[in-house]
């Protein structure tokens, strides 16, 4: 799987647009890129994830750059309870490899 | 709302006794994660189960460590002996696989073992 990179942390205003970055340059064809977060002391939560088109739910988006180098997860409302360390993952999609390999990922604290 | 539930959800205990920890994943998801996190190794993965036989479990500890299904509501999570270094919250995760369904993990709360 290929490895990802993201900020240690981020600050984000409450009611503003969270965006986290993740690096992901040696990606390949078949790699998808999946979000999780985790709030303090929870198990981790699945957010989104997606190929090459950038991905839309009820929770975030995914925009994915052309070249699949990086993506951007946006919360498009931050609330205090979205305060979290957010993980990045790119990892095939393959039946029989379902392992998740967690990074430091990014903590986000939301500011009231 | 259906959820992965673990017990106990706090464990304290001396080195030496033997752990064991209970996971019941989503009825109906097939697929069962075990995970440990430490502040050290952060979150990492011991061992998976598909339809109850174990299909990974190169992170886990063969000499202490033992992971089993008996029946497709229970996965458990022995440590035997314990040990200091065991300390960690571990969790469990389930999913579902096959039929084109995507590949998603809901996590449990957790259990968060301290060995003495």
């Amino acid at each position: 799987d290929a490895k990802t990179t993201q900020p240690p942390s981020m600050d984000c205003a409450e009611g503003r647009a969270a965006n986290l970055p993740c690096n992901h340059s040696t990606i390949s064809g078949n790699e998808y890129v999946y979000w999780y977060r985790q709030i303090h002391s929870q198990g981790p939560q699945y957010i989104i994830h997606g190929l090459k088109n950038n991905e839309t739910n009820e929770m975030a988006s995914l925009i994915i750059t052309e070249d699949r180098k990086s993506s951007t997860l946006i919360l498009p409302h931050a609330t205090l309870r979205d305060t979290a360390v957010y993980y990045c993952i790119v990892r095939v999609d393959h039946f029989g490899n379902e392992k998740l390999t967690f990074g430091t990922g990014t903590r986000l604290t939301i500011i009231p | 709302d259906a959820r992965v539930t673990q017990t106990p959800r706090h464990k304290v205990t001396e080195m030496g006794q033997e752990v064991t920890m209970r996971c019941q994943p989503i009825l109906g998801h097939n697929t069962v994660f075990w995970y440990r996190q430490t502040m050290m190794q952060g979150l990492e993965l011991l061992a998976y189960f598909r339809n109850r036989a174990p299909l990974d479990d190169s992170g886990m500890p063969k000499d202490r460590f033992s992971a089993e299904m008996p029946d497709a509501t229970l996965a458990t999570l022995k440590i035997q002996p314990s040990e200091p270094r065991d300390s960690a919250v571990y969790f469990c995760a389930s999913g579902h696989r096959g039929g084109g369904s995507t590949d998603t993990q809901y996590f449990g709360p957790g259990t968060r073992l301290t060995v003495l």
